[in-house]
């Protein structure tokens, strides 16, 4: 079985600090990671996937993570925050022994950026 | 030019209708998916099909029955609506899944049904 846990339901952060969101993951075989984000009454939009080869992945929005495999996380980043990056982020995974990828989701972290 | 594009996008409704929500892509995808989102915001795979072919059929109520006509659109159709199936449901497409797993799933921008 695999699952994702987002250890925050919310990060608060100011606008042009850092910004993390924390995701971990367990899953049978290689992980494949992705990170989506959910405006307000939108649907979710692609960030960012790891697949293999460099840990360090670069998306969409200046957002990157870093793939951890001894500690099975993927956590996302963003150098300087924006008030427009204030949604909500899920962390998913699919393993790579499931015959037809199932994608499980973390609950989300809502990210909020004040100015 | 949408990518992945839900009618209705709200849906109102009382306890014991039918109702059915409709999903169409343009993206040249073979495979699509639904999600319930409840209202704590989980987001939870119901069913996926792939080429017009039922893949995937997550422990959901046989209430609900998909319809893929054709590899461009998947209809989820509801039957005898209860409370409990308020929240919202989200249409997704990706390209050709069989034996490549990496391909990001694209989201249609949701229906929101309520059932009173």
């Amino acid at each position: 079985a695999q699952s994702v846990a987002q250890p925050e339901d919310q990060v608060n952060v100011a606008e042009g600090n850092p910004l993390t969101v924390k995701c971990t993951y367990s899953v049978s075989g290689n992980p494949y990671l992705f990170w989506y984000v959910q405006y307000p009454n939108r649907g979710l939009q692609f960030l960012l996937k790891y697949i293999t080869g460099d840990n360090l992945v670069k998306g969409s929005y200046g957002f990157e993570a870093e793939f951890n495999k001894s500690q099975t996380s993927f956590h996302l980043k963003k150098p300087s925050a924006l008030v427009s990056d204030s949604a909500l982020y899920f962390c998913a995974v699919r393993g790579t022994t499931d015959s037809w990828g199932k994608l499980q989701f973390g609950a989300g972290t809502q990210v909020v950026v004040t100015p | 030019d949408t990518a992945v594009s839900q009618t209705p996008k709200y849906l109102v409704t009382q306890m014991g209708n039918d109702k059915s929500i409709k999903c169409e892509q343009n993206l040249g995808h073979d495979t699509m998916y639904w999600y319930k989102q409840d209202s704590k915001k989980f987001l939870k795979i119901m069913f996926s099909y792939n080429n017009k072919e039922l893949i995937i059929n997550e422990t959901v109520p046989n209430r609900f029955s998909p319809k893929s006509p054709d590899k461009a659109h998947l209809n989820l159709h509801i039957n005898s609506l209860e409370l409990g199936d308020s929240a919202v449901y989200f249409c997704a497409s990706s390209p050709r899944l069989a034996g490549n797993f990496a391909r990001e799933q694209f989201f249609g921008p949701g229906t929101r049904l309520t059932v009173l």
